[in-house]
């Protein structure tokens, strides 16, 4: 099993720039979560889906971010514009048993200048 | 708010000794997690107990319970350099918005 894949592993963008963050679950898992980690806020959670169905968004920071899973095999976080403020590793996690035993992806560190 | 708060913030120890976390949270939980993050890594999961056990074992990691305190501990036992990590818990409220809430973490660093 190759793990949650996520894509790019680092990311540097100008401010104003469109990011578009990918992940990968794990095959047959069905919850799917996006975390993002700075060094103030710590991990945040920030959207999860159940069944590619969106669950809960209410972590979300502002309308400039979107999130989509268009599939059970893929999911991406869509940032527009940014901002610098949003520099932080965004990380992808799924599992199989809800809000239990979360598998986390590599993460995507994201450099707004 | 962060559910889960850890202490300490950093721990230093020799290699061999046992290392000792410390988790409190706020609200009434449906089980508490534990997981480890190595530099530059996602979280790794390590142990979940359920609100209804106090103590769970796993190879060289106990973790405790107590649900009057609203506080877990996580003990590794002798340490090796290889354990050099942030560990975070991480809760389920009982009630409320089901979301898996985490700590602060505590960077444990093992010194040869």
């Amino acid at each position: 099993d190759a793990g949650v894949i996520q894509s790019p592993r680092h990311e540097v963008t100008e401010m104003g720039q469109e990011v578009t963050l990918r992940c990968k679950p794990i095959s047959g898992h069905d919850y799917l979560f996006w975390y993002r980690q700075t060094m103030m806020r710590g991990l945040e959670l920030l959207i999860y889906f159940n069944n590619n169905v969106p669950i809960d968004d209410s972590g979300m920071p502002e309308d400039r971010f979107s999130a989509k899973m268009p599939n059970a095999s893929f999911s991406t976080l869509k940032i527009q514009p940014s901002e610098p403020r949003d520099s932080a590793v965004y990380f992808c996690a799924s599992s199989l048993m809800g809000r239990e035993k979360l598998f986390f992806g590599s993460g995507t560190q994201l450099s707004v200048l | 708010s962060q559910q889960g708060e850890e202490d300490p913030q950093a721990l230093s120890i020799q290699e061999g000794e046992n290392a000792t976390m410390n988790c409190s949270y706020k609200t009434s939980i449906n089980n508490l997690q534990w997981y480890r993050q190595n530099s530059g890594r996602g979280l790794v999961h390590l142990i979940l107990i359920r609100s209804n056990e106090r103590e769970k074992h796993s190879g060289r990691l106990r973790v405790t319970l107590d649900t009057s305190k609203k506080s877990s501990s996580l003990l590794i036992t002798a340490s090796r350099a290889a354990d050099t990590a942030s560990y975070f818990c991480a809760t389920v409220p009982l009630q409320g918005a089901q979301k898996l809430v985490f700590g602060q973490g505590t960077r444990l660093t093992i010194n040869p």
